[in-house]
């Protein structure tokens, strides 16, 4: 059911910086603004990242975010044990009479 | 601060229909600036769109689930609801309501979720 394509895991250590990848298409990145979701254990999705590179306030400049063409990333700077979490991009996609869809979701572990 | 809060059976029997109901504190569904969406997560799965609905009623369904999905808003009561029949084991899932801002389209706050089995 995912339109958009996340690799499954992502590590580092502390103090590092991991990159997260989000492919999409035409229909959604291509074309509408992309957001990302923070998911720790155990609770509910929270705002990370929308419109591409916005962070809501409260979120750690640590996080930032691009978009290029049909692709977007997410970066954690200054890698924290408290980042271990799942991630998810997500975006408007316009087909289908338009319909919001979300990455297939990376899952970041702190070593 | 907005919260959402989802409320509705844990537990419902294959064949039969779920709802759920979402109540919005801190804001209004009656605001022109949001969507009122529905989101699932099956146990140990990613996250999958089920709708959403605006103050005035008009609504946008995923079409894996269209021909079952039925949404309403009570705005006197400050809530929105789903339901959703003919459920299937593959209905079982945690779901989530949250509020989808119409500009950049984000969903910018959610509820904390509850878990829906289906079961007989």
């Amino acid at each position: 059911q995912s339109v958009l394509t996340q690799p499954p895991s992502a590590s580092g250590t502390p103090g590092q910086r991991v990159t997260i990848s989000c492919s999409g298409s035409n229909s959604n990145i291509g074309s509408n603004p992309v957001n990302w979701f923070q998911q720790l254990p155990g609770t509910a999705p929270k705002l990370l990242i929308y419109n591409n590179n916005q962070r809501p306030s409260g979120v750690p400049d640590r996080f930032s975010g691009s978009k290029s063409g049909t692709s977007a990333s997410l970066a954690i700077s200054g890698l924290q044990s408290e980042d271990a979490a799942d991630y998810y991009c997500a975006a408007w996609d316009d087909s289908l009479n338009g319909r919001y869809v979300f990455g297939t979701g990376t899952k970041v572990t702190v070593l | 601060q907005v919260q959402l809060q989802e409320s509705g059976p844990g537990l419902v029997k294959p064949s039969e229909t779920l709802s759920l109901t979402c109540t919005v504190s801190g804001g209004s569904v009656s605001s022109g600036s949001y969507y009122w969406s529905w989101i699932r997560q099956p146990p140990g799965k990613g996250l999958e769109w089920i709708g959403y609905i605006s103050y005035s009623g008009s609504t946008n369904y995923n079409p894996s689930l269209k021909s079952r999905l039925t949404m309403s808003v009570d705005t006197s009561k400050n809530q929105f609801s789903l339901k959703l029949s003919s459920v299937t084991a593959a209905d079982t899932a945690v779901y989530y309501c949250a509020r989808l801002k119409r500009v950049a389209a984000h969903l910018d706050y959610w509820g904390q979720g509850t878990l829906v089995t289906v079961s007989s």
